[in-house]
């Protein structure tokens, strides 16, 4: 059975320009979290979305991110305009009714 | 809020050795989750281990092991007959039971290196 699918796995940009990471959970969970980690600040919950619904953005850093769940196998985290300090390691988890959250492999973002 | 604290930035083991990673939390709920998830150079996050706080048994998988101490607020993991594929950080997580409650409170994490 797949896990969670991220893509891309790695992406530079340049300060200014859109980036768009993308996700795939679990088939037939219906939570989905976005996750940040920094050597800084450690692994930070960015937005939770139950059954396609966003619950809590409150993590959100500011207005240049935004992120979408259009269905139950889909979610997209976008970040516009980039700057450096958004440089970290970006993850997407799943759940199902459970207590177990499952990760993907991340995408790593630099920002120049 | 609740907080989880790993006072080890780093370990380091010899391999087929034993070695115990710490973690303390605070909450004032009753019923709640506690997890040890491995992170490898590759980053993906790996669950180790799970523990119900209801559970008076502490949770072993294979050669992993949590001491579950409820009043201290401890949960250590023990990891027996260490291997080179050990070698990682290590983070504790808290998560509420209560229904509501998804989120996953992560410790600042502990770099394991197992030495041949």
């Amino acid at each position: 059975d797949a896990g969670v699918i991220q893509s891309p796995r790695h992406e530079v940009t340049e300060m200014g320009q859109e980036v768009t990471l993308r996700c795939k959970p679990i088939s037939g969970h219906n939570s989905l979290f976005w996750y940040r980690q920094t050597m800084m600040r450690g692994l930070e919950l960015l937005i939770y979305f139950n059954n396609n619904v966003p619950i809590d953005d409150s993590g959100m850093p500011e207005d240049r991110f935004s992120a979408k769940m259009p269905n139950a196998s889909f979610s997209t985290l976008k970040i516009q305009p980039s700057e450096p300090r958004d440089s970290a390691v970006y993850f997407c988890a799943s759940r199902t009714g459970g207590k177990t959250q499952y990760f993907g492999p991340g995408t790593r973002l630099l920002v120049l | 809020a609740q907080t989880v604290t790993q006072s080890q930035p780093e370990m380091s083991v010899q391999e087929a050795e034993t070695v115990t990673l710490s973690c303390t939390y605070d909450t004032s709920e009753s019923d709640y989750y506690l997890f040890w998830y491995k992170q490898p150079p590759s980053r993906q996050m790996i669950l180790v281990i799970r523990q119900e706080a209801y559970k008076q048994q502490n949770a072993t998988e294979n050669r992993f092991s949590v001491n579950f101490q409820k009043a201290a607020k401890s949960f250590s993991l023990k990891i027996s007959d260490s291997q080179l594929g050990d070698a990682a950080m290590y983070f504790c997580a808290y998560r509420s039971a209560r229904g509501s409650n998804y989120k996953l409170t992560f410790g600042k994490g502990t770099l394991l290196t197992v030495n041949p």
